[in-house]
């Protein structure tokens, strides 16, 4: 079984410039996560989808950030425009539904953003 | 809300010993899941154990076993026969209905670095 999809791997861009993420969840999981990463930290939940609806983005920076799930399946994170503090690990996850505690969520390689 | 301590951050093993990775926990909730991961330097986070707040067995996975004192909050992560390839970071992490957003959410700890020894 494919595990989660992500790209690209690694990005560096310069400050107030716009990047993109994309994510591909695992066949048939109908929730996906981004998280974000910051150096020396565990990942932070920035938004969950269920198929293509926001379940929750509570703690997504609204003023730059932007996600979508177009169709229930792949997602893009979007940031622009980019601050220094946006370099970190950006982590997406995919899980079988959030309906339950024992729902695991399995996580892709991650794309590793610097802002310079 | 929820909150997930690991006071170690670092940690050295050496090979063929076992080593034990602490984890506690903060929930006012009843219903929880506790996870672990594990996340080498190439980046991804590898699910490696789950104990339900309701299971009354300790939880175990091939060289993993995770033992879960609930009364004092805590969801240790026990390696046993540890190999070179164990040396990654571990995040123990929590999860609990979120309030006011109709999830459930996965709260980490800020993880601990393991180092094996040959």
């Amino acid at each position: 079984e494919a595990g989660v999809a992500q790209s690209p791997r690694y990005k560096i861009i310069e400050k107030r410039q716009s990047v993109a993420f994309w994510c591909n969840p695992i066949s048939g999981h109908a929730t996906l996560y981004w998280y974000q990463q910051i150096l020396g930290q565990g990942p932070k939940l920035l938004i969950q989808f269920q198929n293509n609806g926001v379940v929750d983005d509570s703690q997504l920076p609204k003023d730059r950030f932007s996600a979508e799930r177009l169709k229930g399946v792949d997602s893009t994170l979007k940031i622009q425009p980019a601050k220094l503090e946006d370099s970190a690990v950006y982590l997406c996850a995919s899980s079988l539904a959030s309906g339950s505690g024992t729902d695991t969520q399995y996580f892709g390689p991650g794309t590793r953003l610097t802002v310079l | 809300a929820q909150k997930i301590t690991q006071t170690q951050p670092g940690m050295f093993v050496q090979e063929k010993e076992a080593v034990t990775l602490d984890c506690t926990y903060d929930t006012s909730d009843q219903s929880y899941g506790l996870f672990w991961y594990k996340q080498p330097s190439s980046g991804e986070m590898i699910f490696l154990i789950y104990q339900g707040s309701y299971d009354e067995q300790n939880a175990t996975e091939g060289r993993y076993s995770l033992n879960f004192q609930k009364a004092r909050k805590s969801a240790n992560l026990v390696i046993s026969a540890s190999q070179l390839g164990d040396s990654a970071m571990y995040f123990c992490a929590m999860r609990a209905p979120q309030s006011g957003a109709g999830s459930y959410q996965l709260t980490f700890g800020k993880g601990t670095k393991l180092s094996v020894i040959p």
